[in-house]
């Protein structure tokens, strides 16, 4: 399968800081990729889907402007979690297609796990 | 309309068992029903999906079943071995249309030695 590559894979960081996430599609071009939200024992909650040369869709109840979503490659997505704060501390994933229309497939990173003090 | 709800929550299965997880879903619009796995601190892994035209599909020891009436389908890991433990979801997508996933709730399988 593809491969999709995320990185940190974790990170700590202060209260009021900045924190970016790569996610990169290594072997193949992705103009969509998915970021993920995912707290312990819960299942994957999407937050945005990401197109590569325009704006982000967040989906409903997702602050974009905390987090900010960059899509300026065919193969890199970043997330940037800005101001961050406790309640933000979780496990991000994002995921990337591979195909076009009926036959496209999600190959998912393998998510950072972000620490907020 | 856009939920799949999965069972059961947990599952322990004896090694060399069969593990069977079942999902339901609402929408009509779904057109393709990946089966991914996850172990703790690690991305889904795609394992098996398959598409409405077809009722069952097999790779390996995975099997999914897939009933387009009841708007049911399952996922039956046979020869079940302790390297299966992980979490598995079952997501479902209209790839004509948004093309998102929705995830199910996941299930814990833990296969015992």
């Amino acid at each position: 399968g593809a491969v999709v590559s995320q990185h940190p894979s974790w990170v700590i960081c202060k209260s009021g800081t900045s924190v970016k996430i790569e996610c990169r599609s290594l072997d193949f071009q992705a103009t969509t990729m998915f970021w993920y939200r995912q707290f312990p024992k819960q299942s994957l909650m999407l937050m945005a889907t990401s197109n590569e040369g325009s704006k982000a869709t967040y989906e409903q109840g997702v602050e974009k402007d905390k987090f900010l979503i960059n899509h300026a490659s065919l193969t890199l997505s970043t997330l940037t979690v800005t101001s961050a704060h406790p309640e933000d501390s979780s496990f991000y994933i994002c995921s990337a297609r591979v195909g076009q229309g009926k036959k496209n497939i999600q190959y998912f990173g393998a998510g950072t796990r972000l620490s907020v003090l | 309309q856009q939920q799949v709800k999965q069972s059961p929550q947990s599952l322990i299965v004896q090694k060399g068992g069969i593990s069977i997880i079942n999902c339901a879903y609402e929408n009509t619009a779904f057109d393709y029903f990946p089966w991914y796995q996850q172990f703790p601190g690690k991305g889904p892994a795609l394992l098996i999906a398959i598409r409405p035209d077809v009722s069952e599909k097999k790779e390996g020891r995975f099997t999914i079943s897939f009933n387009k009436s009841a708007k049911q389908f399952s996922l039956h890991i046979m020869d079940s071995q302790p390297g299966d433990s992980a979490t598995y979801f079952c997501a479902a997508s209209n790839q004509g249309g948004s093309e998102k996933l929705v995830f199910g709730k996941g299930t814990k399988l833990t296969v015992n030695p």
